[in-house]
């Protein structure tokens, strides 16, 4: 899993509630992403951050929030606005975005299940 | 909806043979790239091979890509149990972004 962490391995929530996943690197890699996987499927992008203090959406952000105050730092919040949570986070980093160096590094992942 | 599509979605096989998988995928790419997930983990890179290229070796792996057929195939040779995993394909386009398949999962026996 690299030099990347993701806490904790597994989340229960409550509806209604937000709740905040944290993503940490210490690769010195500039990008950093979200991913959501389902069962059986593969990954679709929710967030994507190229540099520090800017991010963009990917193919799923409704429901979510990031944030990119370091840059070792990506933290997810999943919004009581996400209408189905429950799922299996991945946090990826990247050397730099779009620029030939694409290979993606990834976290352990986090298990969130809404109850 | 997902670029690539792998095949097959599963794959069960003994050690010591060769396992083959197949990607597609319907756009232009940069790069492709093939990731292994072991069960309730996170994504392990394997290997990226550029759209100008169109074999790839890595220890008892090997990825070919044509272009004009927009599909890529992933041999792992004498398999070993320790393979067993889930393999996604995953395309890059020139901005950097990945779109990942469903994935095939793979299952060596002993």
């Amino acid at each position: 899993d690299g030099g990347i962490t993701q806490s904790p391995k597994y989340l229960f929530r409550k509806e209604g509630q937000n709740v905040t996943l944290s993503c940490e690197q210490n690769l010195n890699h500039d990008a950093m992403y979200w991913y959501r996987q389902d069962p059986g499927q593969g990954l679709r992008l929710i967030y994507y951050s190229q540099i520090v203090n800017d991010f963009q959406k990917g193919d799923i952000a409704e429901g979510y929030s990031v944030s990119r105050e370091k840059k070792e730092s990506f933290p997810l919040t999943v919004t009581s606005a996400q209408k189905n949570p429950t799922a299996f986070y991945l946090c990826a980093s990247s050397i730099a975005h779009g620029q030939g160096t694409d290979t993606q590094y990834f976290g352990p992942g986090t298990r969130l299940t809404v109850l | 909806s997902q670029q690539g599509e792998e095949d097959p979605q599963a794959l069960s096989i003994q050690e010591g043979e060769n396992a083959t998988m197949n990607c597609s995928y319907k756009t232009s790419i940069n790069n492709l790239q093939w990731y292994r997930q072991n069960s309730g983990r996170g994504l392990v890179h394997l290997i990226l091979i550029r759209s100008n290229e169109r074999e790839k070796h890595s220890g008892r792996l090997r990825v070919t890509l044509d272009t004009s057929k927009k599909s890529s195939s992933l041999l792992i040779t004498a398999s070993r149990a320790a393979d067993t995993a889930s393999y996604f394909c995953a395309t890059c386009d020139s901005w950097g972004k990945l779109q990942f398949g469903a994935g095939t999962q793979v299952v060596v026996t002993p």
